[in-house]
């Protein structure tokens, strides 16, 4: 049963045009959510952050949006550049940790277009 | 500060042997976690490490362990290995236990035969 779902295996957006991902989750008990990238032959990275308290997180480029009522976030990236050319990962985590420490979406392949 | 360092960066065994991947966090940070990626799993959590004991554990049998030194760096062992252990393992550090950012190493890309 996947917790953690990213419906769309790529988004394919244009240079300079605003990239969204998607994100639904289905236990409640996760209060902590995470955007990761993934360059090929390389761990993820780190990117951006949000607690369950919060419905808008920003830096930079980089917002991410948390629907609690619909369980549902997303990362807007605004302007897309090509070196954001990558996989994106969501991930979540319960309050306290937990038995399952991150979990993880499977992930989009944003393609920015020139 | 140097990141997560993974050794070795590949590795090729056959089955029914065992592996033994080794992990650098960052400097300072007492937990680290170990992860499999899959292209049909995608990431799935193996096991989190903090000041030398295990505290958290994934659904993977028994035949995946680990351990973690004084040094706070860290070892997964898998034993008895089976063509579907072949998978990117991922370490991730962080200053903390259980939830909030996690900073990645590069993998360690096992291939089972």
């Amino acid at each position: 049963d996947q917790q953690v779902k990213q419906n769309s295996p790529s988004l394919s957006v244009q240079e300079g045009r605003i990239s969204i991902l998607n994100c639904d989750y289905t236990n409640s008990m996760f209060d902590y959510f995470l955007w990761y990238k993934k360059y090929p032959a390389e761990g993820p990275t780190f990117l951006i952050s949000i607690s369950s308290i919060k419905d808008k997180n920003e830096d930079g480029r980089f917002t991410v949006f948390l629907n609690k009522s619909a369980k549902h976030l997303s990362l807007h990236i605004v302007p897309s550049q090509p070196g954001d050319s990558a996989v994106y990962f969501c991930a979540a985590s319960k309050k306290g940790g937990g038995a399952d420490g991150l979990t993880f979406g499977k992930g989009t392949h944003l393609i920015i277009q020139p | 500060k140097a990141g997560v360092t993974q050794t070795p960066r590949y590795l090729i065994k056959t089955r029914g042997q065992q592996v033994t991947l080794s992990c650098s966090p960052i400097s300072g940070h007492r937990s680290v976690s170990w992860y499999q990626q899959t292209p049909g799993q995608g990431l799935q959590f193996l096991f989190e490490y903090f000041s030398e004991t295990q505290r958290n554990k994934g659904n993977f049998p028994g035949r995946f362990s680990g351990r973690q030194f004084s040094n706070s760096r860290s070892e997964m062992n898998v034993s008895t290995l089976e063509l579907g252990d072949s998978a990117l393992y991922l370490c991730a550090s962080s200053s903390t236990s259980g939830m909030g950012e996690q900073f990645f190493g590069p993998g360690t890309r096992l291939t089972v035969l």
